[in-house]
C-alpha cells in the first residue's frame, strides 16, 4: 500500500552542494516524472522517464540530472545547488503514457 | 497544449454542490480535459478526465459542453476536506509525438465552509 514515496521530505543545503532527491513507487508504473512547484508558476515539469534507462527533458531541466536504472526508482540530482532551486519538488508516476499521474508527498528543498 | 482559464477562487457551503468552471476555447480535437486538485502541502491528486462525453466517478462529475470550449467539475456534496486548489488541464491525447506532460496553471482555490 506504499504507492509513491519521496525522501527526504525536507532538506536544507548550501549553494554549490550536490543534492539528490529520491522517488520510489511500488506500482511498477512505466512512466515517472519530476515537477517543481513555485509561487506564481504552478507545477513545472523538470524531467520524465518512459521506462528504465529512458529519460527526457521537460520544461525546466537546467541544473538537474536524472537517472533510472530500476523501474521503481527515479532520483533527481542537483549537481551544484543554487538559490533559485529552492522549491517544492514532486515526483509522479503513471501506468501509461496518457494515464493519470499519481503524485508523491513532495520534498521541500531550501538552498541557502 | 490548449490553455485554460479558471476563476482564482470560489466558496461553497458544506453539503452543497461545488461547480468549478473552466474555459478552454482553443482545445483541439484530440485533447482531453483533466482535473486534479491539491490539498494544502500535499501532492496533486487526480480527480477525473474526459474527451467529449460527460464523465462521473466516485469523486466528481465532469460536464463538457458540446463545442468542448468549456467544462465544469461538479463535487456533488462538498465537505471541508474538499477545500483545495483545483486545476483544469488540457492534455494532448493519442497519436501525438510529444510527451504526455501535465501543464498546471494557477487553478481555482475552493474554500468549503460550514
Amino acid at each position: 500500500d506504499a504507492g509513491i514515496t519521496q525522501s527526504p521530505r525536507y532538506k536544507i543545503t548550501e549553494t554549490g552542494r550536490q543534492v539528490t532527491l529520491m522517488c520510489h513507487q511500488t506500482w511498477s508504473h512505466s512512466y515517472m516524472f519530476w515537477y517543481r512547484q513555485d509561487l506564481g508558476h504552478g507545477l513545472r515539469l523538470i524531467y520524465y522517464s518512459a521506462a528504465a534507462d529512458i529519460t527526457d527533458k521537460g520544461e525546466v531541466p537546467d541544473g538537474y540530472v536524472v537517472s533510472r536504472s530500476k523501474t521503481e526508482n527515479f532520483p533527481l540530482t542537483l549537481e551544484s545547488a543554487t538559490r533559485s532551486q529552492t522549491s517544492v519538488y514532486f515526483c509522479a508516476s503513471s501506468e501509461s503514457r496518457f494515464g493519470e499521474q499519481y503524485f508523491g508527498p513532495g520534498t521541500r528543498l531550501t538552498v541557502t | 497544449d490548449a490553455k485554460t482559464t479558471q476563476p482564482p477562487s470560489m466558496d461553497c457551503a458544506e453539503g452543497r454542490a461545488a461547480n468549478l468552471p473552466c474555459n478552454h476555447s482553443t482545445i483541439s480535437g484530440n485533447e482531453y480535459v483533466y482535473w486534479y486538485r491539491q490539498i494544502h502541502s500535499q501532492g496533486p491528486q487526480y480527480i477525473i478526465h474526459g474527451l467529449k462525453n460527460n464523465e462521473t466517478n466516485e469523486m466528481a462529475s465532469l460536464i463538457i459542453t458540446e463545442d468542448r470550449k468549456s467544462s465544469t467539475l461538479i463535487l456533488p456534496h462538498a465537505t471541508l476536506r474538499d477545500t483545495a486548489v483545483y486545476y483544469c488541464i488540457v492534455r494532448a491525447g493519442l497519436n501525438t509525438g510529444t510527451a504526455s506532460k501535465l501543464t498546471f496553471g494557477t487553478g481555482t482555490r475552493l474554500q468549503v465552509t460550514l
